[in-house]
């Protein structure tokens, strides 16, 4: 079945340090992945996407992620945390059926910035 | 150019009551999609409408039913409430046929079941 797999429930970093979250998939096919974030009591922003192509995908604010087939992952990356990027990251799969999509979504990291 | 858009933001029913949330999807979207997201975890896919009809439903019992509108609008209908529905739940709205294109979400209603 497929699932995603988002092993730091919490990590803390100082302002201005380099962040690494980490997510893995299992899915048959060529998965197109997706990390979104979510503030308090917001719902999801699209972070970036990645479907085909160039393994390594730049989205929005700064971040960059990296499709690694060979170890089902897509870690995601910023060389420098701001304060505003305190929130929960979601890492999802995207599964076709018939057609149509729906995402799979892991568990999410929660991410704490110190000042 | 309006979002997606969520109604209401906040809800608070009792147990066995029925609920109805409502959806507006983004100006050009055409499919609906619903998911739970229970406290501290990821959103569960229940269910997607297209052309008013149900297109996929994840893993939820009938109790979770949904509907669209020919303006592409939809409601979630969730019956005999327990309190272990008690979660966000989030609309997200896409266009059909564009393949894994991503999904815009609302601000989600947030359920409390008393």
């Amino acid at each position: 079945a497929q699932s995603v797999t988002q092993p730091d429930i919490h990590i803390t970093v100082s302002e201005g340090a380099s962040l690494e979250l980490r997510c893995n998939y299992s899915y048959g096919a060529t998965p197109y992945l997706f990390w979104y974030v979510q503030s308090p009591g917001q719902g999801l922003q699209l972070l970036l996407k990645y479907f085909s192509g160039d393994t390594l995908v730049q989205g929005i604010k700064g971040f960059e992620a990296e499709f690694k087939r060979s170890q089902s992952s897509f870690n995601l990356r910023k060389p420098s945390v701001h304060w505003s990027d305190a929130a929960e990251y979601f890492c999802a799969v995207g599964r076709t059926t018939s057609g149509t999509y729906k995402y799979i979504f892991g568990t999410g990291t929660r991410l704490k910035v110190l000042a | 150019d309006a979002g997606v858009t969520q109604s209401p933001t906040h809800l608070i029913k009792t147990r066995g009551q029925q609920v109805t949330l409502r959806c507006s999807p983004k100006s050009g979207h055409d499919t609906v999609s619903w998911y739970q997201q229970a406290l501290g975890q990821g959103p569960q896919f229940i269910f997607q409408y297209y052309e008013e009809e149900e297109r996929q439903r994840g893993n939820f019992p009938d109790r979770f039913s949904g509907h669209q509108f020919p303006n592409y609008s939809s409601e979630l209908n969730v019956n005999a409430l327990l309190l272990g529905d008690s979660a966000l739940y989030l609309c997200a709205s896409s266009s059909f046929g564009r393949g894994a294109e991503k999904l815009f979400f609302g601000s989600g209603t947030q359920l409390s079941v008393l």
